[in-house]
C-alpha cells in the first residue's frame, strides 16, 4: 500500500488548548482523506473527511486542512478536552481505488 | 441509519484451530466491505476488501481468507491459526457513491489471542 505517515507519534496538550495533528501522504493520486479517533479497545470512530477539491473543512470543534502541494493533512481540535485523549489516524483513498490506507497514528493526551 | 455488527468481541484460540469472524451491515445496500488487522500500538493493515457478493481482493498473502456470501455479510476465516494471527480485527464498510468511496465506518473489533 501507499505510505501514509504521521509526523509525531505522541502529543500532549493542556485542557482548553488547541491541538494540531499532522499527517503526510506520498500517493499523489490520493483524493479522499479521513480522520479517525480510536479509544483503547474500540474501533476507529469517523471524525471528518475531505476531498482533494477542498483545502479546508470544518466540523464541530475540528478542522481538517489539506495541502496537496506538499501532500500534507492536518487535524485541528479546538479547546481540547480530556475526552479527546485517544489515538488519531489519517486514512487516504484514491479516486480509482477501493482501498483505504492508514498511518501508524498519533496518541493525543490531554492534561487536565 | 446504518449499523455494523462484528462478533465476537474477544476470542482466545489455540494454535492450529480454525477461525471464523463474522461482520454484518444493516441499513445500506451493496457496500464495500473490509477486514483490517491492528497490532498493539500500531496502525491498521488492510487484509481484504470486497466490492460485491463473492468478490474478494486480498492485500496481503497470509494464513487468512475472506468470503462474502451475502451482500451485507463479510466473514474472515482461517483453517489453522498461527501465533502471528493474534491481533485486533476490524470490519468496516463504505458507501459507493459518485466519488467511488464515501466514508469508511468500522465495527467494534474482535481481539483475537492465539495461544
Amino acid at each position: 500500500g501507499e505510505s501514509v505517515g504521521l509526523h509525531l507519534p505522541t502529543l500532549s496538550v493542556q485542557e482548553g488548548d488547541n491541538s494540531i495533528i499532522n499527517c503526510a501522504y506520498s500517493n499523489s493520486a490520493s483524493d479522499y482523506f479521513i480522520w479517525y479517533k480510536q479509544e483503547s479497545g474500540k474501533g476507529p470512530q469517523f471524525i471528518i473527511d475531505i476531498r482533494s477539491n477542498m483545502d479546508k473543512r470544518q466540523g464541530q470543534r475540528v478542522t481538517v486542512l489539506l495541502n496537496k502541494t506538499v501532500k500534507h493533512l492536518s487535524l485541528q481540535i479546538a479547546a481540547t478536552q480530556p475526552g479527546d485523549s485517544a489515538v488519531y489516524f489519517c486514512a487516504e483513498n484514491e479516486i480509482t481505488g477501493n482501498q483505504f490506507y492508514f498511518g501508524t497514528g498519533t496518541s493525543l493526551t490531554v492534561i487536565p | 441509519s446504518q449499523t455494523i455488527h462484528q462478533w465476537p468481541a474477544t476470542l482466545v484460540q489455540p494454535v492450529g484451530s480454525p477461525l471464523s469472524l463474522e461482520c454484518t451491515v444493516e441499513g445500506t445496500s451493496n457496500p464495500n466491505l473490509y477486514w483490517y488487522r491492528q497490532a498493539a500500538g500500531r496502525g491498521l493493515q488492510l487484509l481484504f476488501y470486497s466490492v460485491g457478493i463473492g468478490q474478494i481482493s486480498s492485500e496481503v498473502p497470509q494464513n487468512l481468507s475472506a468470503s462474502r456470501p451475502q451482500d451485507r455479510q463479510f466473514i474472515l476465516s482461517s483453517k489453522k491459526l498461527l501465533l502471528s494471527d493474534s491481533g485486533f480485527y476490524l470490519c468496516a464498510w463504505s458507501e459507493v457513491g459518485m466519488w467511488t468511496n464515501e466514508k469508511l465506518f468500522f465495527g467494534s473489533g474482535t481481539q483475537l489471542s492465539v495461544l
